[in-house]
């Protein structure tokens, strides 16, 4: 079954440093898309970033990359020059399969980062 | 702007009373979901809808209904079977094709009194 993992609760990182959010994944589909979203005290998901199993290339949006590690079944999220409006839950999540008909994803327990001026 | 609305924003009940969260989207998405999120834990999918007039359980479906009879809607019913209510409801909606990127609503806050 297809799991995923985020083994850190909670987070500080100083303002203008880089940080790195763990997830790890577990699944027996060689097709599969990971992601990652943010979700502020606010309460809404916010997309960040994406990576597809097969793409060769690290992604990258902005101040955000996605350190995927295929073999290790690993995911990270890397945020540079952190921002004091970065502070929010990060939550990983997979898609088994890619361009099905849904796209239901599972999530991760999320981490909570708190960026400190 | 195109998007997703959720309604109420926040909802008291009383226990034993059924209540509709509502989801509408102008996005013109063919799938649409519903999620639970409860303290410390992530979203688990309750619902989803692939087409108009077609839905299929998640992994938390019991206690729960939805009704998709029209693209835009897709209202999430809480009924007085479910055990432990109280919770924050994520509406979200996809397209098949590209990555599968899902969009959400704010979330609906349901607070059983």
């Amino acid at each position: 079954a297809q799991k995923i993992t985020q083994t850190q609760p909670g987070m500080f990182v100083q303002e203008k440093e880089a940080v790195t959010l763990d997830c790890t994944y577990d699944t027996s589909d060689p097709s599969y898309g990971l992601f990652w979203y943010k979700q502020p005290s606010s309460g809404e998901m916010i997309f960040l970033i994406y990576q597809g199993s097969y793409d060769q290339q690290n992604a990258t949006e902005g101040r955000y990359s996605l350190n995927f590690q295929k073999a290790r079944k690993s995911a990270n999220l890397v945020i540079s020059a952190s921002q004091l409006g970065d502070s929010a839950m990060y939550f990983c999540a997979m898609r088994e399969g890619i361009g099905g008909a849904t796209n239901k994803l599972i999530f991760g327990t999320g981490t909570l980062l708190a960026v400190q001026p | 702007d195109g998007g997703i609305t959720q309604s109420p924003k926040y909802l008291f009940r009383k226990e034993g009373q059924n209540v509709t969260l509502s989801c509408e989207q102008n996005l013109n998405h063919d799938a649409m979901y519903w999620y639970r999120q409860d303290p410390g834990q992530g979203l688990r999918l309750i619902y989803y809808s692939q087409i108009v007039n077609d839905f299929q359980k998640g992994d938390i479906a019991e206690g729960y209904s939805v009704s998709r009879e029209k693209k835009e809607s897709f209202p999430l019913t809480v009924t007085s079977a479910q055990k432990n209510p109280t919770a924050f409801y994520l509406c979200a909606s996809s397209i098949r094709e590209n990555t599968g990127e899902l969009f959400f609503g704010e979330g609906s806050r349901l607070t059983v009194l």
